[in-house]
């Protein structure tokens, strides 16, 4: 089963900057991955799959790269609304589709 | 508007068991793949079930394997879940989600608001 683990545990970030998120797989997932935004109390929304397709409506700030075990959530100017918490999911080998433990993004 | 709205959720007597239900609204319910997964409380996700469309194929993590039981009515645009034999550690907010419509893998592109199941005696 392939082990995803994200950095860092948390992000301090200030508006308007750059937020930067990793993710790596214990083996090689090609371009499998996919990233999804959870606020508190709220279900998660998928961000990112394919690693770089954003899903229907996601705003352009954010983007996705990577292939292979490592992977990059990029947030180009943060918004107050995207202080949330990250995953990352692998499903090269599905199922299960392993999630990552996460990412909280925090105002700095 | 697509819509995921899960039912069922409440207190379990571990050993016991619960139904969750989940309504699907505003898509073609049978042309879709669905899964449920939880989170436990101040935890990450877990994957948990996959049904196909039609119910042919199923899926379940080696945790929930042989104690639940994923299942769906295209008829009334329903999935449900079938939880026996409950351990505490299957409390969690349990989420219905669809799976986006790609020839591969599991992403889900739909979820629903969840329905807290809390296990203990």
């Amino acid at each position: 089963e392939r082990v995803m683990t994200q950095s860092p545990a948390t992000l301090s970030v200030s508006p308007g900057e750059r937020a930067t998120l990793s993710c790596r797989a214990s083996q090689s997932l090609g371009s499998n991955l996919a990233w999804y935004q959870q606020k508190p109390g709220q279900a998660p929304r998928l961000l990112i799959y394919g690693a770089s397709f954003r899903a229907t409506g996601i705003p352009a700030r954010f983007s996705g790269s990577g292939s292979g075990t490592e992977f990059t959530l990029t947030i180009s100017s943060l918004q107050s609304e995207d202080f949330a918490v990250y995953y990352c999911q692998q499903y090269d080998d599905w199922p299960p589709g392993t999630f990552g433990q996460g990412t909280r993004l925090e105002i700095k | 508007e697509v819509q995921l709205v899960e039912s069922g959720g409440g207190l379990g007597q571990p050993g016991g068991s619960l139904r969750l239900s989940c309504a699907a609204s505003g898509f073609t319910f049978n042309y879709y793949d669905m899964n449920w997964v939880r989170q436990a409380p101040g935890k990450g996700l877990e994957w948990l079930a996959y049904i196909s469309g039609s119910g042919n194929t199923i899926y379940y993590a080696d945790s929930v394997k042989g104690r639940f039981t994923i299942s769906r009515d295209n008829a009334k645009n329903s999935l449900f879940l079938q939880m026996n034999s409950l351990r505490a550690e299957d409390t969690a907010v349990y989420f219905c989600a669809r799976k986006l419509a790609i020839p591969f893998g599991g992403v889900i592109d739909t979820w629903g608001q969840g329905t807290l199941v809390a296990v203990s005696s």
